[in-house]
């Protein structure tokens, strides 16, 4: 079955830095689309960062472009969120997402997401 | 962006009677492929998001038939045909046309 397992997560203060992983197992994980969605403590969802199937492009949040880079290694079955400048409205649990298809096909798996703190 | 837009946004059920939520989009979320890239979401307290509905109104694997979505281009509806106790949570409408995908505020669903 699809597994997403997320790791990384942790407190660090304003302008540090955090490296998320994501480790895939259960499908071809070189066929589908990746992503990562936040969610503050007691608020909605907010889409991050999304990967293609091939890694050939990646699409970022206004607000992470240029702190953010999404990578991922379709040998290892593995996503990583390098996340740096890190701010206090950072804060959230970090959910690794899987793609319907190759890319904008919508979510349909969710890993168990894991927690980043920001605070000085 | 598309701003995506759900009413209510609270939603106190009983247990065995229908229930309905409404999802709202910015702009047309049909594509000229001839679908609706809007999925729905529950997410129930302290578990990550599951998915219900895909493509407006495809039903995902696993989830119970009293569970539909129906809808096109920027007006879309999930219906529970009679709530049971496990549907409370946090139901969610989200457009995967462009990027950057997009949710609805969320729907608190829970038992009167």
């Amino acid at each position: 079955q699809v597994q997403l397992v997320e790791s990384g997560g942790g407190v660090v203060q304003p302008g540090e830095s955090l490296r998320l992983s994501c480790a895939a197992s259960g499908f071809a994980f070189s066929s589908h689309g990746m992503h990562w969605v936040r969610q503050a403590p007691g608020k909605g969802l907010q889409w991050v960062a999304g990967s293609w199937f091939d890694g050939s492009n990646e699409n970022y949040e206004d607000s992470v472009k240029g702190r953010f880079t999404l990578s991922r290694d379709n040998f290892k079955y593995t996503l990583h969120l390098q996340m740096n400048s890190l701010r206090a409205e950072d804060t959230a649990t970090y959910y690794c997402a899987r793609d319907i298809g190759s890319y904008s096909e919508g979510i349909d798996y969710w890993g168990q997401g894991t927690l980043v703190t920001v605070s000085s | 962006d598309i701003v995506m837009t759900q009413s209510p946004l609270s939603l106190p059920v009983t247990p065995g009677e229908p229930a309905a939520i409404s999802c709202r989009s910015g702009q047309s979320l049909l594509q000229s492929n001839g679908y609706n890239y809007l999925n729905w979401y529950l997410q129930r307290p302290g578990q990550s998001p599951q998915l219900l509905i895909y493509l407006g109104s495809s039903r995902a694997s696993g989830v119970p038939d009293r569970f539909s979505g129906s809808g096109s281009g920027t007006d879309f509806t999930l219906k529970i045909s009679r709530v049971e106790a496990e549907d409370v949570g946090v139901y969610y409408c989200m457009q995967a046309l462009q990027t950057p995908i997009t949710f609805g505020p969320g729907t608190k669903v829970d038992i009167k």
